[in-house]
């Protein structure tokens, strides 16, 4: 069972480009989270979504940042207008369910966005 | 609002040592709690899971305790090795999503 899939690994993004990070979660779960580390400090949840639905975007900018979970395919969190403040290692993780008792979340390797 | 604090912020100890990493939070009402290791430039990798109910958890040299009354959890490294050498981050789980401190850098040297 292969665990949670990131892609890229790294991007590298001039400022005013867009940037898109891809997440699969591993097999049979359905619920994805995505959390920002900027440098020296501790991740940070963005977004929380289940196939075709966003369920907790209180982490995530109001603007420039947008997140989806398709029906079929990868989890896209999408960054618009890309500025130097950006630059971060975001992490994807995912989970069987939650039933109001959080299950174990499963993180995959991150993707490093680097803004020049 | 939950918030979650490490001290140390960095550790560095010789080869051998029992240490202790130390995790607070200020809102008893959670579901679990979770220790994690991060290697520079890599992902997170789960060590320990302890949910609400329990007390600690024990794997292979690890032991974390959980005292909620105390918002406080504990992670116990028993005779440290050089491969021990990273980030170990504590994450609280309660109705929304995980709340990270910010880690305890941690050096074992030979």
């Amino acid at each position: 069972n292969a665990g949670v899939m990131q892609n890229p690994r790294h991007l590298v993004r001039r400022r005013g480009q867009e940037a898109r990070l891809r997440c699969s979660p591993m097999k049979g779960h359905s619920h994805v989270y995505w959390y920002r580390q900027l440098p020296e400090e501790g991740l940070k949840f963005m977004v929380y979504l289940q196939k075709e639905n966003i369920i907790d975007e209180s982490g995530m900018p109001k603007e420039r940042f947008s997140a989806e979970f398709p029906k079929e395919g990868p989890s896209i969190l999408r960054i618009q207008q890309v500025v130097r403040g950006d630059s971060a290692a975001y992490f994807c993780a995912s989970s069987p369910e939650t039933t109001g008792t959080q299950e174990t979340q499963y993180f995959g390797p991150g993707t490093r966005l680097l803004v020049l | 609002k939950q918030e979650v604090t490490q001290i140390p912020a960095a550790l560095s100890v010789p080869e051998g040592e029992n240490l202790v990493l130390n995790c607070s939070f200020t809102d008893s009402a959670i579901y679990n709690l979770q220790w994690f290791r991060q290697d520079p430039g890599k992902g997170l990798t789960s060590l320990l899971l302890i949910q609400s109910s329990q007390r600690e958890q024990t794997s292979g040299r690890l032991n974390a305790s959980l005292d909620k009354s105390s918002g406080r959890s504990t992670l116990y490294i028993a005779a440290s090795q050089p491969g021990d050498s990273a980030t170990y981050l504590c994450a609280v789980g309660g109705n929304t999503p995980l709340v990270f401190g910010k880690g305890t850098r941690l050096s074992v040297i030979a």
